[in-house]
């Protein structure tokens, strides 16, 4: 079982739209990240959101931590063929002893061609 | 600040030889280290955690005789493939964290191991 669904899981876009990935989940995090992560490297933290309702921006990137803290999104506007990569959702759920640990999504892999 | 080094980047070898990986913080000190699997353009599987000073932590389904972990240091950690075949060809990541839960993983740049 899948304990965070990110969606979709391929996009292809033309430079200049908008898009949006989702991460979902029935459980609570108490924080999520999200990672860009390009061919041949490591993922490269982008933001982490902590409070329900948090909203960041990087940029063209906007980053919004749900309410109840079970889902995020990551829009973003104008996109670029520098945007291309594979975006990773990740969340962190308290275990027992409290203890956590990071769960991730299955990832997005987004190509923005010009 | 926070960079995490991996070596080698890359590397193919013969079906039935051993692989060591190595992944170090070069200038913060790593109180845990993480190991994880990757597949082309999928997310990252989280094989093993691994403190300081003791035994990793090896997820379900993760041989621990098949994938040995030494973090014999708070700058070093070492990822060996034992007896590597070719369906333990992957992409190989490794990430540090230091302090606590609430420190962000920094993570290295991969290592491709390609067994033929």
């Amino acid at each position: 079982t899948q304990l965070l669904e990110q969606s979709p899981q391929f996009l292809s876009i033309q430079e200049g739209e908008n898009l949006t990935v989702y991460c979902n989940s029935s459980s609570v995090f108490s924080s999520l990240q999200w990672y860009r992560q390009e061919p041949g490297e490591g993922p490269v933290l982008l933001v982490t959101v902590v409070t329900g309702g948090e909203v960041k921006k990087l940029k063209r990137l906007t980053f919004q931590f749900g309410d109840a803290r079970k889902d995020s999104s990551l829009h973003i506007t104008a996109a670029q063929p520098g945007d291309t990569g594979l975006y990773l959702c990740a969340g962190a759920l308290l275990q027992a002893g409290n203890n956590r640990k990071l769960i991730w999504g299955l990832g997005t892999s987004l190509a923005v061609n010009p | 600040g926070a960079v995490v080094s991996q070596h080698p980047s890359w590397v193919i070898c013969k079906s039935g030889t051993s692989v060591k990986i190595e992944c170090r913080s070069l200038d913060f000190q790593a109180t845990t280290m993480f190991w994880y699997r990757q597949f082309p353009k999928q997310s990252l599987m989280l094989m093993a955690t691994s403190n300081e000073g003791s035994k990793a932590t090896y997820e379900q389904g993760v041989e621990k005789d098949k994938f040995l972990i030494n973090h014999a240091s708070l700058t070093l950690s070492t990822l060996t493939v034992t007896s590597a075949h070719p369906e333990d060809s992957s992409f190989y990541i490794c990430s540090a964290r230091a302090g606590t839960f609430y420190q962000p993983q920094h993570f290295g740049d991969g290592t491709r191991l390609s067994i033929l």
